[in-house]
């Protein structure tokens, strides 16, 4: 199963872009990259998902690199509510979603 | 957009006990369903696969005699947990997906489920 790397915490200031990196390397053609986070005791929402081609919806915004290698979430403007853990996944192809560590964003005022 | 709700979202319980915790999605038809488990500051560990009207397919070293799960419709999956002990205190979400769209279906989480064995 393709695993991903994420830096264990990030710190982003309020009102800036936070961008969160992932590396996948051993991906798959067929297998998407997906975008979860946790808010602390609350089931993972879903933030955006992708192949090969960027991707932006009304949360977020995914830069996959050429060689689908890594990958970047983009929060525009983050806010003191997009604190949480930021989860990238690379869904394999039986459907199961192998969660990582993920990354601990903290929006600081 | 997509919901999934569990209930109860909190329940406590004495060892030996079983405890039933039900997952539905709410606006669309879930062709399978997941089911995690989240210890304090850690990750999710995925438990089990389950498809409806038919058994569910459990990670290894998940009990399925001690976590048994049914997905008898499209809107509706239990798993209930019995005989629990102490250790099975833990934090129990399920996840949900259409199954329509293939390799880009989109899993959909519920609330979760505080389990606490006494």
């Amino acid at each position: 199963d393709a695993k991903t790397t994420q830096p264990p915490s990030m710190d982003c200031a309020e009102g800036r872009a936070a961008n969160l990196p992932c590396n996948h390397s051993t991906i798959s053609g067929n297998e998407y990259v997906y975008w979860y986070r946790q808010i602390h005791s609350q089931g993972p929402q879903y933030i955006i998902h992708g192949l090969k081609n960027n991707e932006t919806n009304e949360m977020a915004s995914l830069i996959i690199t050429e060689d689908r290698k890594s990958s970047t979430l983009i929060l525009p403007h983050a806010t003191l509510r997009d604190t949480a853990v930021y989860y990238c996944i690379v869904r394999v192809v039986t459907g199961k979603l192998i969660f990582g560590q993920g990354t601990t964003l903290q929006v600081k005022p | 957009g997509a919901v999934v709700s569990q209930h109860p979202s909190r329940v406590i319980c004495k060892s030996g006990t079983s405890v039933k915790i039900e997952c539905r999605s709410l606006d669309f038809q879930a062709t399978t369903m997941f089911w995690y488990r989240q210890f304090p500051k850690k990750s999710l560990m995925l438990m089990a696969t389950s498809n409806e009207g038919s058994k569910a397919t459990y990670e290894q070293g998940v009990e399925k005699d001690k976590f048994l799960i049914n997905h008898a419709s499209l809107t509706l999956s239990t798993l209930t947990v019995t005989s629990a002990h102490p250790e099975d205190s833990s934090f129990y979400i399920c996840s949900a997906e259409s199954g329509l769209a293939g390799f880009t279906d989109t899993q959909y989480f519920g609330p979760g489920t505080r389990l606490t064995v006494l």
